[in-house]
């Protein structure tokens, strides 16, 4: 089974300064997807970034990328020019490529982020 | 504004009282998803709909039964439910169920039993 570790439940950052939150995973599979959800005290899971293991490019979305290192199987978060918004719970998933469990995300206990002015 | 709709927001009840929780979209997604999340725990998959069909029940108890009437609703049939079954539920669709398209998440519903 796979599991996905992020070891920092805590996380604090200044307003316009970056930020990276880590993310390791197990799997002995070779095709699978990651991807970081942000969750804001308003509940809802909204997905952040999201990269193919089959690809050797790091994934960006404007303010945030990330460091994919598929032999090490670390998977961080980075946040650039941080925003009082990007304050939230950031869940690191990992997906199987596996057609018998595809549909299952496995999280990662999360990191809560707080942003300072 | 999220595109999958979960109502009600928040659910007080009682241990013999039935209630459903309802979830709906409208993407034209045919894959759907029940989550429940315990306070500082990530989501925990519950079922899975694929086509309207069940694919998936992470074993979860009879007390909790899911129904697919249509490809854009979801319901989650709560009956004789404990206090441990308090927690944010939370429903999610994707256009299939292949691992390269991504969940979109509703706010869920804040469950509280009594």
């Amino acid at each position: 089974a796979q599991t996905v570790t992020q070891s920092q439940p805590e996380m604090s950052v200044q307003e316009a300064e970056t930020v990276t939150l880590s993310c390791t995973y197990d799997t002995s599979e070779s095709d699978y997807y990651l991807f970081w959800y942000k969750q804001p005290p308003s509940r809802q899971m909204i997905l952040v970034i999201r990269q193919e293991a089959y690809k050797q490019q790091n994934a960006t979305e404007n303010r945030f990328s990330v460091n994919f290192q598929k032999a090490a199987k670390s998977f961080s978060l980075k946040i650039s020019d941080s925003q009082l918004g990007d304050a939230a719970m950031y869940f690191c998933a990992y997906r199987s490529e596996n057609t018998g469990t595809a549909s299952k995300l496995t999280f990662g206990t999360g990191t809560r982020l707080q942003v300072t002015l | 504004d999220t595109e999958v709709t979960q109502t009600p927001k928040h659910l007080v009840m009682g241990m013999t009282n039935k209630k459903s929780l309802k979830c709906e979209q409208h993407m034209g997604h045919r894959a759907m998803y029940w989550y429940k999340q315990k306070a500082k725990k990530p989501p925990e998959l519950m079922f899975v709909y694929s086509y309207e069909k069940l694919s998936i029940n992470e074993s979860v108890p009879s007390r909790f039964s899911p129904e697919c009437p249509n490809s854009s609703l979801l319901n989650l049939h709560l009956h004789a439910l404990q206090p441990e079954d308090s927690a944010l539920y939370l429903c999610a669709s994707s256009q299939g169920a292949r691992v390269n398209q991504p969940q979109h998440f509703g706010d869920g519903t804040r469950l509280s039993i009594l």
